[in-house]
């Protein structure tokens, strides 16, 4: 079976631009949470969904949104871009409950 | 916030050594996992222990959740050990049980 994928692996954006990440979760996993990771640092929870509806949300700002399709796939989309949101952003899946997996990460260089 | 505090922040050791990481947790969880991230920064799963033992190969990990610590124990340590061990907890109480906090974690460095 295939783990958590994410798309792309790595991109480079511009200050003020906007960015949308990918993540398709294991199969039969309902549950997508998203963290970001800068370097130096533990990952910081962003949001988690479950079942298409949003069930936690992290300390960040407006600019940072996310949703989750009928599939259980799911988008998180950065806007007006700074510096800081440079960064590896995570994406994992679960059943909600129990134990997390995590793909392997989008690097994301805002210059 | 739940409070995760991971030590030694830093370990350096010889192939063939023993290490043990600990994690300290400021509330009750129901989650709580070992990961290890590898230099592309993927997280490999450790393991997944709330509470109790659990063995892996050279890796175990314990958890006492009524004293708020687990431990992840390394046996004879490999080059391929090396990187960043975060240990994640999910607060009991929290409104987002999917949530996972973690500690800032331990980078091991093992030498051949």
């Amino acid at each position: 079976d295939a783990g958590v994928t994410q798309s792309p692996t790595h991109l480079i954006k511009t200050r003020g631009q906007q960015v949308t990440l990918r993540c398709s979760p294991i199969s039969g996993h309902k549950s997508v949470s998203w963290y970001q990771q800068v370097l130096g640092q533990g990952p910081q929870f962003i949001f988690q969904y479950y079942e298409k509806e949003e069930r936690g949300r992290g300390n960040f700002p407006d600019r940072f949104s996310a949703r989750q399709f009928p599939n259980y796939s799911s988008e998180l989309n950065v806007n007006a871009l700074l510096l800081g949101d440079s960064a590896l952003y995570l994406c994992a899946s679960g059943t909600g409950w129990t134990e997390a997996f995590f793909g392997q990460g989008t690097r994301l260089t805002v210059v | 916030g739940i409070q995760v505090e991971q030590s030694p922040p830093d370990l350096i050791l010889q192939e063939g050594a023993n290490s043990t990481l600990r994690c300290n947790f400021s509330d009750s969880v129901n989650n709580l996992q070992w990961f290890h991230q590898n230099p592309w920064g993927q997280l490999i799963n450790l393991f997944y222990i709330p509470s109790g033992t659990k063995q892996n190969g050279r890796l175990s990990a314990t958890t006492v959740a009524t004293e708020r610590y687990s431990l992840l124990y390394i046996s004879s340590s490999q080059t391929t050990d090396s990187g960043v061990y975060f240990c994640a907890v999910a607060n009991a109480g929290g409104t987002s049980y999917g949530k996972l906090t973690f500690g800032q974690g331990t980078i091991l460095t093992v030498h051949p």
